[in-house]
């Protein structure tokens, strides 16, 4: 089975410009997540959508960040305009059921490099 | 709210050597605990996860993770490492009701041949 789906695996790009992350999710999967990982922070949970239906976006760092899901199989994250700050690997997760005992998986991440 | 302590930043084992990751994690209920490796450029992979029944769990590659309830522990064991067991390794912590699992800062394993 095809995994979580992520790209662009790279983006680099200068401040001001707006950045598109993009995410498949796991066929089947009901639940979706979108982390930020830095050296400073670790791993942070940004948003995530139950049934394409955000539920929690409090991680979202400023109102320049924002997240869609369209369908069950595709969602963004998008920054505009993107900062130096927000240079980091994000990865998007999925996940299968309502139980918090379920594990998520993981895409291998984008790294974004702001200049 | 959950939050999850790993106390090495970095660990450094011979091969061969066994292996314990230690972790520490605060929440007021039993918690559903996951330990997760990541190799460099990778995302990350689940080894194991806990939420009820017996402490001692098996997972992949042959690691294992013991729960302890009054040390609010869950660290991650393995009996022999391999040079290719060199990644950064994450425990995590979800609690009931939530949805999103609160990560540990990582431990960075390093294999000396």
């Amino acid at each position: 089975d095809a995994g979580v789906i992520q790209s662009p695996r790279h983006e680099v790009t200068e401040m001001g410009q707006e950045v598109t992350l993009r995410c498949k999710p796991i066929s089947g999967h009901d639940y979706l997540f979108w982390y930020r990982q830095t050296m400073m922070r670790g791993l942070e949970l940004l948003i995530y959508f139950n049934n394409n239906v955000p539920i929690d976006d409090s991680g979202m760092p400023e109102d320049r960040f924002s997240a869609k899901m369209p369908n069950a199989s595709f969602s963004t994250l998008k920054i505009q305009p993107s900062e130096p700050r927000d240079s980091a690997v994000y990865f998007c997760a999925s996940r299968k059921g309502t139980r918090g005992n379920q594990p998520q998986h993981f895409g291998d991440g984008t790294r974004l490099s702001i200049l | 709210a959950q939050s999850v302590t790993q106390p090495d930043i970095h660990i450094t084992v011979s091969e061969g050597a066994s292996l314990e990751l230690r972790c520490n994690y605060s929440y007021g209920a039993t918690p559903y605990l996951f330990w997760y490796v990541q190799s460099p450029g990778q995302g990350l992979q689940l080894l194991l996860k806990y939420f009820s029944g017996d402490t001692l769990v098996q997972g992949i590659k042959g690691f294992e993770a013991e729960f302890k309830r009054s040390q609010s522990s869950f660290n991650l064991r393995k009996p022999s490492v391999h040079w290719s067991d060199a990644a950064e390794y994450f425990c995590a912590v979800g609690a009931i009701g939530a949805d999103g699992l609160t990560f540990g800062k990582g431990t960075h394993l390093i294999i000396q041949p």
